[in-house]
């Protein structure tokens, strides 16, 4: 267990509909990352918040979003759902990720999203 | 950009060593990561390089060639709970924390 939490567990919808994901870093862990792995393939970064702030963005479709919150949860947003943006969506934390230093992350368990 | 090429599926047999190796293309390159992936679990971290040589934990060990681009995990005395996907990913100098993954390996270990 690596001590970041990530609600629900599966999530299965329709096309066209709006979810959110919903992730609690490892207690101290200042910075959350997401990640989006398709069947069989490697994880895919979507983005990084440090201390509230958005810290760097990857390849993130535009009708998603996130957040993270005073208390350091963090939010995915995923609107006008397709067939293809099912996938697990994994959250990571780190204790850093301000700076320019190298942080080890911490995954949580994923929430497996299914559009139907 | 980014691209990491890995092997799709490596079958070896238990208390034997397997070599998972990765070559990358990058802009900025800063450090090279490993981690293990048991199907449908979290990924967990198993090692990182950032300087060339060899890195070992344990049954695992590490390497990095700056100058070829190529890295690669070292898995001794392979355990039956080894069977996982093993993905390498790469970090920049732009941001040390974004991480691009490989599409991973499979390893199979039988007994």
């Amino acid at each position: 267990d690596s001590g970041v939490t990530q609600t629900p567990k599966h999530l299965i919808t329709a096309t066209g509909q709006r979810v959110t994901l919903r992730c609690s870093p490892r207690s101290g862990d200042l910075s959350v990352y997401w990640y989006q792995q398709s069947l069989d393939q490697g994880l895919q970064f979507l983005i990084q918040y440090y201390n509230g702030e958005e810290r760097a963005k990857g390849n993130i479709l535009e009708r998603f979003s996130a957040q993270q919150f005073p208390d350091l949860h963090s939010e995915l947003n995923l609107s006008s759902l397709e067939l293809g943006d099912s996938a697990l969506y994994f959250c990571a934390s780190s204790v850093g990720g301000g700076g320019q230093e190298y942080n080890e992350q911490f995954f949580g368990p994923g929430t497996r999203l299914t559009v139907l | 950009g980014q691209s990491l090429e890995q092997p799709s599926e490596v079958t070896a047999v238990e208390g034997a060593i397997v070599q998972i190796n990765c070559t990358y293309q990058t802009s900025g390159f800063y450090g090279l990561s490993w981690y293990q992936q048991h199907d449908g679990g979290a990924p967990t971290f198993l090692s990182y390089n950032a300087l060339d040589g060899l890195e070992e934990t344990g049954r695992f060990s590490s390497f990095l060639s700056r100058s070829d681009s190529y890295g690669y995990l070292l898995l001794q005395e392979l355990q039956m709970k080894d069977s996982a996907s093993y993905f390498c990913a790469v970090s920049s100098l732009y941001n040390f924390n974004k991480f691009y993954f490989g599409s991973g390996t499979k390893l199979n270990v039988k007994p």
